[in-house]
């Protein structure tokens, strides 16, 4: 039973389309992040939302626009797709509030490749 | 501003042999420090973490030490193991984000 799920996990594309990563969390937790390994393998915070709420938008293009219709699901739609969004996009979840180790814990990952 | 830092991008250990990643960090405002796992095609995975209260924390094999003065954290492994070989990233918590290093790669000899 999967705590961090995201679909897909291969997504191959044309410049200029659009396209969606679904994510969901089967841990309860009350925060959700989208981040991005891009081809350096850096790990960068690319969202987070707390409660449906966004709270960190970190300076990511408007063509990316995450939607959170409830605290279990974070999806990432990204528009007009270039060349440079080609990265792994990894969803995770934590409980800010409470819990004894402060995990932050990942989905498998999304590999995105524009053509 | 890379406020997380790994300065060595790959490490090389003997089997049976301590292995010492290190961190550095430069925001005081973190409380929690942690440390992943990392194989390729698959997420980060956890490994152990410390609440910026303590100076150590050990899990098994694994034991994070951090020095706050210093703003440093290492993890250090004991005995490393083949299956240790992956790359490895510390993880700073701040206000709902967690930020991570560059990564260490870590090669465990058999």
């Amino acid at each position: 039973d999967t705590a961090v799920s995201q679909t897909p996990k291969y997504l191959v594309t044309q410049m200029g389309n659009d396209k969606s990563i679904k994510c969901e969390q089967n841990l309860g937790h009350d925060t959700m992040y989208w981040y991005k390994q891009d081809s350096k393998k850096f790990l960068k915070i690319m969202f987070s939302y707390n409660n449906k709420e966004l709270i960190i938008n970190e300076t990511v293009p408007n063509r990316f626009s995450p939607k959170s219709p409830d605290k279990a699901h974070l999806n990432l739609h990204i528009n007009s797709l270039e060349l440079g969004d080609s990265a792994v996009y990894f969803c995770a979840s934590s409980q800010l509030a409470g819990g004894s180790t402060g995990e932050l814990f990942f989905g498998e990952g999304s590999r995105l490749t524009v053509l | 501003d890379q406020q997380v830092k790994q300065n060595s991008p790959s490490l090389s250990v003997q089997e049976g042999r301590i292995s010492i990643l290190n961190c550095d960090y430069t925001n005081s405002m973190f409380d929690y420090f942690l440390w992943y796992k990392k194989y390729p095609a698959e997420g980060p995975t956890f490994l152990i973490s410390i609440s910026s209260i303590k100076d150590k924390n050990e899990d098994g094999r694994f034991t994070v030490f951090l020095n706050k003065s210093a703003k440093h954290l290492s993890l250090h492994i004991v005995p490393s193991q083949p299956g240790d070989s992956a790359v490895y990233f510390c993880a700073a918590r701040g206000t709902y984000k967690y930020i991570f290093g560059t990564g260490t790669r870590l090669k465990v000899l058999a």
